[in-house]
């Protein structure tokens, strides 16, 4: 495996399911994020993980629970989600926070669609 | 708040056509500005860095410029595969969490 992976590529799921969306970075980077990317809205950022430690948190709603066990893993947990969460859900990592080419890459990222 | 606006938001173009996209923003010192392509169903792909006004990259047939305003995005030549969207960003010289603010992206579709 390269780059930034995701997994899985399409999740539906209903309101009252608990899921979980995974990233794995193999680039060696030690800063993670998580962004959402809905239809006619720009990528918004929802957090930051810097040497497994939550440097952000981007006003994001109780119900998406991040947890980043070390540098190379991420994951976003969901439970009683809303149908406007239904959007592309990416994952990015970049060498640190700090820093000139400090280029963030980002994975395939997953569609959500929650009904 | 930093902003960033991009236009125009679709651009239709013939094979060859050559054209620009533009980047306009606001923000609070500039660290850097950052160009993406994105395909459907795919990650944005990282193009291009830019760190200060007057700065220019190149990568085949894409040529990036830095204003203290805006940034644009030339496409010389175009070929159908360098169909996709075109996203700009900014950081922020104090921006925390090495956070980044997106435009919405241009549309840009070649037609053979």
């Amino acid at each position: 495996e390269t780059g930034v992976t995701q997994t899985p590529r399409h999740l539906v799921m209903g309101m009252t399911n608990k899921k979980s969306l995974k990233c794995e970075q193999h680039l060696g980077h030690n800063a993670m994020y998580w962004y959402k990317q809905s239809a006619k809205k720009p990528l918004e950022l929802m957090f930051v993980y810097s040497l497994e430690e939550r440097v952000e948190n981007n006003s994001v709603p109780s119900r998406f629970s991040p947890e980043c066990p070390n540098s190379s893993h991420l994951f976003l947990h969901l439970h009683t989600l809303q149908p406007e969460d239904s959007a592309l859900y990416l994952c990015a990592s970049s060498q640190s926070l700090a820093g000139v080419d400090n280029e963030q890459f980002f994975g395939p990222g997953t569609r959500l669609t929650v009904l | 708040e930093d902003q960033v606006t991009q236009s125009p938001e679709a651009l239709r173009l013939q094979e060859g056509e050559s054209s620009s996209l533009n980047c306009s923003y606001t923000v609070s010192g500039l660290r850097g500005l950052f160009w993406y392509r994105q395909d459907p169903g795919k990650g944005p792909e990282f193009l291009f860095t830019l760190y200060s006004a007057g700065e220019e990259k190149e990568k085949e047939r894409l040529k990036a410029t830095l204003t203290k305003k805006e940034s644009f995005l030339h496409i010389t030549a175009p070929k159908p595969e360098d169909s996709a969207t075109y996203l700009c960003a900014v950081q922020a010289g104090k921006a925390a969490g090495n956070k980044l603010t997106f435009g919405g992206g241009t549309r840009v579709l070649v037609k053979p």
